[in-house]
């Protein structure tokens, strides 16, 4: 029972550079969301996609895109990384439309220099 | 436009004490859900309940327990006789009901509680 897996764990990046969160689930969910969370902010949604092929914007989505090729994976991608992009990043998942985010990953700790 | 507030920052108690968190919120629509999360020492994100707008009931769960007020905006989460494993931060969260549900959910600051043994 993986649920929800984040990979990677931690990062360090130099600003400017680009790399991409991947976020898997094994439960055939069809929403999926990534989220930040910053100190005394709690989380605040980037994107989401409530199913294989959809994404939209949440809303703090400047900075990021995403994408959702296969329904079991929503990828974030930083395409030119600033420091005000140092954030701890969550994915999680829903199964329907009524549901709320109930499954989340372990959570990305992201910083850029 | 929507709004949670927790306005403790942090709570530190005695383990058998009661806690109760607050959570204010704001809102125009007039359907709408109400959550609580807890985020342990180890990250990850645990969802703990949902509520609807139409239903006021008080809710427990063993130890846990909310009351949601409307006429007050507050969804509060009371833990009774803590224990040191309930030591988290909590997050209250909030969504319109309707077509944007599940995609506006507007999440509070969170409030850090620790439970001294």
């Amino acid at each position: 029972n993986a649920g929800v897996t984040q990979t990677p764990k931690f990062r360090v990046l130099k600003t400017g550079q680009s790399m991409t969160l991947l976020c898997a689930q094994d439960m055939n969910h069809e929403y999926m969301y990534w989220y930040r969370q910053d100190p005394g902010m709690g989380l605040r949604l980037i994107h989401y996609s409530v199913g294989e092929g959809t994404t939209a914007k949440g809303e703090v989505p400047d900075g990021y895109n995403v994408s959702r090729l296969k329904k079991q994976n929503f990828l974030l991608g930083l395409e030119s990384a600033a420091p005000s992009q140092t954030s701890v990043y969550f994915c999680a998942s829903s199964e329907n439309r009524g549901d709320p985010p109930q499954h989340f990953g372990d959570g990305t700790r992201l910083s850029i220099l | 436009a929507q709004k949670v507030t927790q306005a403790q920052t942090e709570i530190s108690v005695v383990e058998k004490e009661d806690v109760t968190l607050d959570c204010v919120y704001e809102t125009r629509d007039t359907t709408y859900y109400l959550f609580w999360y807890k985020q342990p020492p180890s990250g990850e994100l645990v969802f703990l309940i949902r509520r609807n707008s139409f239903d006021e009931q008080n809710e427990i769960s063993g130890r846990y327990s909310w009351n949601f007020q409307k006429s007050t905006s507050s969804f509060n989460f009371t833990i009774t006789a803590s224990q040191v494993v309930d030591s988290a931060v909590y997050f209250c969260a909030l969504s319109e009901a309707g077509d944007n549900y599940g995609q506006n959910f507007v999440f509070g600051p969170g409030t850090r509680l620790s439970v001294l043994p």
